[in-house]
This record gives C-alpha cells, structure tokens and sequence, in this order.
C-alpha cells in the first residue's frame, strides 16, 4: 500500500455521462498529481495542486477539471465522456510542489480504471 | 519541449542477462531524472533516480547512467530476474523553483524469462 488512496477502482459509464474521481494523498504530502494512462500514449500529466492552489497544468481537456479540497484530498471530474476517455487514471502525492534538494518523489496510488461504452 | 522519448518500446532477457532502457530528452530545464517501476494493477512506483550532476548512480542491481551533453539516460539492470518482469518509466522534471511535475516516457515493457 502507497499510502495515496483512489476511489473507485473500477467505473464503467456511458458516453456523455459524468464522473468524478477521487484521491487521498499520502499522509503529511501537500501536493497531488492526476496523470492519464493509455495504452498508447504512456502516463500523461494532467493537472497539479499545491496546498489547495493549482500549480501546473499538462494536457487535461476542457471537459475534464479537478481541485484540491482544505482536507488535502482531490477530485478529478470527467465530463461528457467519449469513447477516448476511457483509460487508467493516476493520482500520485508529494511533500512539496517544487523540485527538493536531492528528493522529488511522487508516491502514485493504484489507479482509477475507467470505462466508457 | 516538454519530452522524454524512450526505447525500446519491449524488452525480452534471459534470467541473468543485462537489461538495458535508452530515454532522451531536449528541455535543458530538466534536473531530475527518475526511473519508476510499474507491475500489472499497479501504479508506477520510484527505483531510483540521478541529478545532472552525477554521470552515474548504483543501487543494488539498478545502475542509471546519464550523459548531460548527450541529454540522454539509461537503466541498466544486472542479473535480470523474473521478478523484474515488469514496464519501466524513464521521467524528467524541472530544475527547482518551478512545478516538480513529472513528464515520463512511453515505458517499456521487459520480460525477463527463467
């Protein structure tokens, strides 16, 4: 167990539907990552959060949004889902926002697997 | 840009042998490097990582090797075990003060067999 929780491990949904995915970061780490993984383009780096505050933004679609609640936890919602969207979903969690002296590590959870028919 | 190409896209070794995984990549502002490690149902968790300013980092049978001219780096794995089984994601980040965020490579997906 990595200590970053995600719920729920397994969605499957229709095309156009909403869905909302959710990550509880490690204990004490301030920051929190949503990565996207597909079978063809790798992990793609969504969005980032420091303490609450949106730190860095990746490839993440109009559709899609996410924010970091005061208890540190983080959503992702997914909206108008097509086809495409289905993939695993990644959160990962790290002590700080900025690169550290000699650490940088990102602890991943074990994913959200989405499935859209 | 933000990229970081890897190859080979898989890898087969024997039981023993040396595994070897190439990344490269172009954004000078890039100043970590980590490898991480994901098993099937898994999320990808840290090997082990190196700065620019070393040109090689061991830990137990996992060697990183990088060439800051070439902007190139590689993971070697000694004496290949089954249990290594497994797709590896080479990763870069920006120097400090900016995002840690993570971009990684498109994996690579080695079976050592016994």
């Amino acid at each position: 167990d990595s200590g970053v929780t995600q719920t729920p491990k397994h969605l499957i949904t229709a095309t156009g539907q909403r869905v909302t995915l959710r990550c509880s970061p490690r204990s004490g780490d301030l920051s929190v990552y949503w990565y996207q993984q597909s079978l063809d383009q790798g992990l793609q780096f969504l969005i980032q959060y420091y303490n609450g505050e949106e730190r860095a933004k990746g490839n993440i679609l109009e559709r899609f949004s996410a924010q970091q609640f005061p208890d540190l936890h983080s959503e992702l919602n997914l909206s108008s889902l097509e086809l495409g969207d289905s993939a695993l979903y990644f959160c990962a969690s790290s002590v700080s926002g900025t690169l550290l002296s000699g650490a940088n590590v990102l602890t991943f959870g074990a994913g959200s697997r989405l499935t859209v028919l | 840009q933000q990229q970081v190409k890897q190859s080979p896209q898989s890898l087969i070794v024997q039981k023993g042998g040396i595994s070897i995984i190439n990344c490269a990549y172009e954004n000078t502002a890039f100043d970590y490097f980590p490898w991480y490690q994901q098993f099937p149902g898994k999320g990808p968790a840290l090997l082990i990582a190196i700065r620019p300013d070393v040109s090689e980092k061991k830990e137990g049978r996992f060697t990183i090797s990088f060439n800051k001219s070439a902007k190139q780096f590689s993971l070697h794995i000694m004496d290949s075990q089954p249990g290594d089984s497994a797709t590896y994601f080479c990763a870069a980040s920006p120097r400090r003060g900016a995002t840690n965020k993570l971009i990684f490579g498109t994996g690579t997906l080695l079976a050592v067999q016994p």
